[in-house]
């Protein structure tokens, strides 16, 4: 079966640090792959996205990733994290249906 | 600016009763979906609806219904709501048919913290 898995639940950061969330998905063919942010008390929104072309995808509020087909993963990063920056983090596949598989989720926190 | 509204931010039922989330999108979305979101599961489909009156099982299905009358609205059918339906309830709605390498972004209401007593 198809699977997401985010390899941080939690991560504390001070603010200025780099980020880097894994993110690694079960599945050989095509893929979309997201990464969706959930601010405190805000509903889910795309941070990024990939469906094809240039591997590295950037998002907004500084944000990129990058799609590393032999290692099925598409790893979010940011070079330089904001105490605004708290939230939870979702990595999400789609492999051509309707489903979209979401990983479990890490919550950033980022100390002023 | 997508929007999608759910009818309630928070619930409050007890337990066997039967309950009802709505959700409504305004641009037309062929596609419409509903989860769940609990900590350390992420999010969990429960039922999705790809046109009027067609529905499709998710991953936990069991103990929900849904309901698509109209394009626009989709609604979360609790028949006997437990103690173990208490969460965050989501609802989503996308423009695409879901091919693979097309953009078929999901676009999220506010969600409905739905407790059961």
């Amino acid at each position: 079966a198809q699977s997401v898995s985010q390899h941080n639940h939690h991560v504390i950061l001070s603010e200025a640090a780099s980020l880097e969330l894994g993110c690694n998905y079960s599945y050989g063919g095509t893929v979309n792959l997201f990464w969706y942010v959930q601010y405190p008390g805000q509903h889910l929104q795309l941070l990024l996205k990939y469906f094809s072309g240039d591997p590295l995808v950037k998002g907004i509020k500084g944000f990129e990733a990058e799609f590393i087909k032999s290692k099925f993963s598409f790893n979010l990063r940011k070079p330089s994290v904001q105490w605004s920056d708290t939230a939870e983090y979702f990595c999400a596949v789609n492999t051509g249906g309707f489903k979209t598989i979401f990983g479990a989720g890490t919550r950033l926190f980022v100390k002023a | 600016d997508v929007k999608v509204t759910q009818s309630s931010r928070y619930l409050v039922k007890r337990t066997g009763e039967k309950v009802f989330l709505e959700c409504v999108q305004d641009m037309d979305h062929e596609n419409m979906f509903w989860y769940r979101q609990d900590p350390g599961l992420g999010l969990r489909l429960i039922y999705f609806s790809y046109d009027v009156k067609m529905k499709e099982k998710g991953d936990i299905p069991e103990g929900y219904s849904v309901s698509r009358e109209k394009k626009e609205r989709f609604s979360l059918i609790l028949e006997s709501a437990s103690t173990n339906q208490t969460s965050m309830y989501l609802c989503a709605s996308s423009s695409q048919l879901g091919l693979a390498g097309t953009n078929n972004e999901q676009f999220f209401g506010p969600g409905t913290r739905l407790t059961v007593l």
